[in-house]
C-alpha cells in the first residue's frame, strides 16, 4: 500500500525566507503527486500536480514552486516567503483511483 | 461560485441524534465523489466513497444525485467520536489527470 511522508511537521519562518518541503512516496511506482494547501478555517486548494519524473503543472499563480527530481519525491519550494503563504500543506498521492496524504506540514510565516 | 459547496457549520448535536450534511458540486464531468473525514490539526482521510445507488458503511449513509449534482452524507446515532469536519470531495479529470476538488468543510460537534 502507498505510504506519504512529510516534513517537517511544524516550520515557523520569517517573512523573505526561503522555503523547502519535502514529500516522498513509498510502496507504490509512478503515482500522480499533489501539494495541497489549506488556509486556517478554508478548503483545501490543489497547487501543484505531477504526473512523473520532472513534469510540473501548477493550478494556481503564487509565490511557491514544486520539482520532482525522482520518481517518488515531491519538493515544494518557495525563495521568500509572505507571510500569506502560512497554512497547512499536504502532499498527497494517487494510484489508480486511491488516494493518500501525508501528515501534513503546518507553516508559519513571522 | 465554488466547485464545491457545503454549509460550513458548526453543527453541535447530542450523542445519539441523527445528522446530515449536504454538498452541491458544479462541474458535470465530476466523476467520482467521496467524503473525507479531517480531525483538528491532521491530514483528511477518507470515510467513503459515494454512489449513485447510494451505499452504507455502518451508521454512515451517503448518497448522490448526478442530476442535481448533489451529495449527502447521514450519520446515525452520532457518536462523541464523530466530533471533525467533515469535507465532501469531487475526483474531476481534466487536463488527462484526477484531481480532487474539496469542499471547505462543515463541522460537526458532537456533545455529551
Amino acid at each position: 500500500s502507498q505510504t506519504i511522508h512529510q516534513w517537517p511537521a511544524t516550520l515557523v519562518q520569517p517573512v523573505g525566507s526561503p522555503l523547502s518541503l519535502e514529500c516522498t512516496v513509498e510502496g507504490t511506482s509512478n503515482p500522480n503527486l499533489y501539494w495541497y494547501r489549506q488556509a486556517a478555517g478554508r478548503g483545501l486548494q490543489l497547487l501543484f500536480y505531477s504526473v512523473g519524473i520532472g513534469q510540473i503543472s501548477s493550478e494556481v499563480p503564487q509565490n511557491l514552486s514544486a520539482s520532482r527530481p525522482q520518481d517518488r519525491q515531491f519538493i515544494l519550494s518557495s525563495k521568500k516567503l509572505l507571510l500569506s503563504d502560512s497554512g497547512f500543506y499536504l502532499c498527497a498521492g494517487t494510484v489508480a483511483e486511491g488516494y493518500t496524504f501525508g501528515s501534513g506540514t503546518r507553516l508559519t510565516v513571522v | 461560485r465554488k466547485e464545491v459547496e457545503q454549509d460550513p457549520g458548526p453543527f453541535n448535536v447530542p450523542e445519539g441524534a441523527t445528522v446530515a450534511f449536504n454538498c452541491t458540486y458544479s462541474n458535470s464531468a465530476s466523476q467520482s465523489f467521496f467524503w473525507y473525514r479531517q480531525d483538528c490539526r491532521k491530514e483528511p482521510k477518507l470515510l467513503m466513497s459515494v454512489y449513485s445507488s447510494g451505499n452504507e458503511d455502518g451508521r454512515f449513509t451517503a448518497q448522490l444525485n448526478r442530476a442535481s449534482q448533489y451529495i449527502s452524507l447521514l450519520i446515525r446515532d452520532s457518536k462523541l467520536s464523530d466530533s471533525a469536519t467533515y469535507l465532501c470531495v469531487v475526483n474531476v479529470f481534466s487536463g488527462g489527470y484526477n484531481k480532487l476538488i474539496f469542499g471547505a468543510g462543515t463541522r460537526l460537534a458532537v456533545h455529551p
